[in-house]
């Protein structure tokens, strides 16, 4: 079965400080891959997603993602994070054989401004 | 316009009590789906629907009824409600199922069992 591992539960992180929150799967076969982001009190929104092509993935607000197939990993970056960006993180990933969405269980990252 | 709403926001209710959450998209979607969040923010697949029919059935108790009755719609029903069904439930829809589409999230039903 399809399993999502974020290592990171709880980051917490000054201004300007740079971001990588870790993400790994476990599916041997072809995936499609997506970052979500849920502000305080809202609704899940979509940052960035990998289906092929070019494994360096550039997302909204200034993230982006690289997946390496070899590690089963697709991590999340930021140079330089902003106060607004204090949100919940999700990984997840579904195989492109068709399968439901599979959640990671979430990033929670503070940004102290 | 909301792409994904959901109604009610905010649920209060006993345990034993029968309740229905409803889902609509206006974007046009084939494929809708409903997510319960846990207290710990953990994120799980329960249904899916696609051209209203039933496309996944996690383990889910069979106190909760998914319904489509049409493409844009995908209601939740949940009887002899318990402490345990306290979550957030998502409802979401994307293009098509089996492909590697976006799905995009309504705002969440907060449902509180006392």
């Amino acid at each position: 079965a399809q399993s999502v591992s974020q290592h990171n539960h709880h980051v917490i992180l000054s201004e300007a400080a740079s971001l990588e929150l870790g993400c790994n799967y476990s599916y041997g076969g072809t995936v499609n891959l997506f970052w979500y982001v849920q502000y305080p009190g809202q609704h899940l929104q979509l940052l960035l997603k990998y289906f092929s092509g070019d494994p360096l993935v550039k997302g909204i607000k200034g993230f982006e993602a690289e997946f390496i197939k070899s590690k089963f990993s697709f991590n999340l970056r930021k140079p330089s994070v902003q106060w607004s960006d204090t949100a919940e993180y999700f990984c997840a990933v579904n195989a492109q054989a068709g399968t439901a969405l599979i959640f990671g269980k979430g990033t929670t990252l503070s940004v102290s401004s | 316009d909301t792409a994904v709403s959901q109604t009610p926001k905010y649920l209060v209710t006993q345990m034993g009590n029968d309740k229905s959450i409803k889902c609509e998209q206006n974007l046009g979607h084939d494929t809708m789906y409903w997510y319960k969040q846990d207290s710990k923010k953990f994120l799980k697949i329960m249904f899916s629907y696609n051209n209203k029919e039933l496309i996944i059935n996690e383990t889910v108790p069979n106190r909760f009824s998914p319904k489509s009755p049409d493409k844009a719609h995908l209601n939740l029903h949940i009887n002899s409600l318990e402490l345990g069904d306290s979550a957030v439930y998502f409802c979401a829809s994307s293009q098509d199922f089996g492909q590697a589409y976006e799905q995009y999230f309504g705002p969440g039903t907060r449902l509180t069992v006392t």
